[in-house]
C-alpha cells in the first residue's frame, strides 16, 4: 500500500525565519509525483508546490522550495522568509497512477507564523 | 476562471436522511474528484469522473454513496441513509487530464461540511 506521513503535527515560525516540513513516502513504484497543498483556516486547499519523481533538480517556487531524496523517500518542503499568511495546515501528497492521479495524503502539519 | 465551487457550503442533518452536494468544476476541466477530510486527517480519495464516466471508486465509497456527472460538467453527491460517521469535509476537486502527459494540478473547492446528528 502507498503511504505519506508527516511527523510533525505542529511546527510554528517567528515572521521572516525558514521553516522546513518533513513528509516521507513509501511505494515500490518508480515513477510518481510528490506535491505540498496548503490548506489556510478558510478551508480551501492550494498547490503549493509539485515534484516529478523522474526529475533530479529540486523544485521551487518564489520562497518555498523542496528537498527530494529519492532513495530516502524523503519530500520536506522549506519556507523562507515566513509570512504571516504562510499560516495553515500543509499536506504532503503523491500520485503514481497516471490514469487516475487520485492523490495521497499525509495527515498535515499545522504551521504557525508568529509576528 | 471562477475555480471550482460546492453547494452547499454547510449541511446539517439528521441520521437516516438523505443528502445531496453539489461540484461544479472549472469550465475546461475534464476530470473530477470527491475526496473525505475528517477531522485531524488528511482528504481520502473517493472516486472520480473523466468527463460523464465513473473511472474508480474507493472502497471507502459504500453502497449508500453515489456519485454522478450526468453531461460531463457539474457533479453530485448523494448519501443515503446518512450515519454519524458520515460527518466530514466533502471536498471536489478538478483538473485538466491530457492524455500521455504527466498529471495536470487537481484545483479543490471549498468543500461541504457535513454534520449528521
Amino acid at each position: 500500500a502507498q503511504t505519506v506521513t508527516q511527523s510533525q503535527p505542529e511546527m510554528s515560525v517567528q515572521e521572516a525565519e525558514t521553516v522546513t516540513l518533513s513528509c516521507t513516502y513509501d511505494t515500490s513504484e518508480n515513477n510518481y509525483y510528490l506535491f505540498w497543498y496548503k490548506q489556510p483556516p478558510s478551508r480551501q486547499m492550494i498547490l503549493v508546490i509539485r515534484q516529478e519523481a523522474y526529475k533530479q533538480q529540486n523544485a521551487t517556487e518564489n520562497r518555498f522550495s523542496v528537498n527530494f531524496q529519492k532513495a530516502a523517500k524523503s519530500f520536506s518542503l522549506k519556507i523562507s522568509d515566513s509570512q504571516l499568511g504562510d499560516t495553515a495546515m500543509y499536506f504532503c501528497a503523491f500520485t503514481l497512477e497516471v490514469l487516475s492521479d487520485k492523490l495521497i495524503f499525509g495527515t498535515g502539519t499545522r504551521l504557525q507564523v508568529f509576528p | 476562471d471562477t475555480g471550482v465551487s460546492q453547494d452547499p457550503r454547510h449541511k446539517i442533518t439528521k441520521r437516516g436522511q438523505n443528502v445531496t452536494f453539489r461540484c461544479d468544476p472549472i469550465s475546461e476541466h475534464n476530470r473530477l474528484y470527491w475526496y473525505r477530510q475528517t477531522l485531524g486527517q488528511g482528504p481520502e480519495f473517493l472516486t472520480y469522473f473523466q468527463n460523464e464516466a465513473q473511472l474508480e471508486k474507493s472502497r471507502l465509497l459504500s453502497d449508500r454513496f453515489s456519485a454522478e456527472r450526468p453531461k460531463g460538467s457539474f457533479s453530485t453527491l448523494e448519501i443515503q441513509r446518512t450515519e454519524q460517521g458520515d460527518s466530514a469535509m466533502y471536498l471536489c476537486a478538478s483538473s485538466r487530464h491530457p492524455t500521455g502527459e504527466d498529471p495536470e494540478t487537481q484545483y479543490f473547492g471549498p468543500g461541504t461540511r457535513l454534520l449528521v446528528l
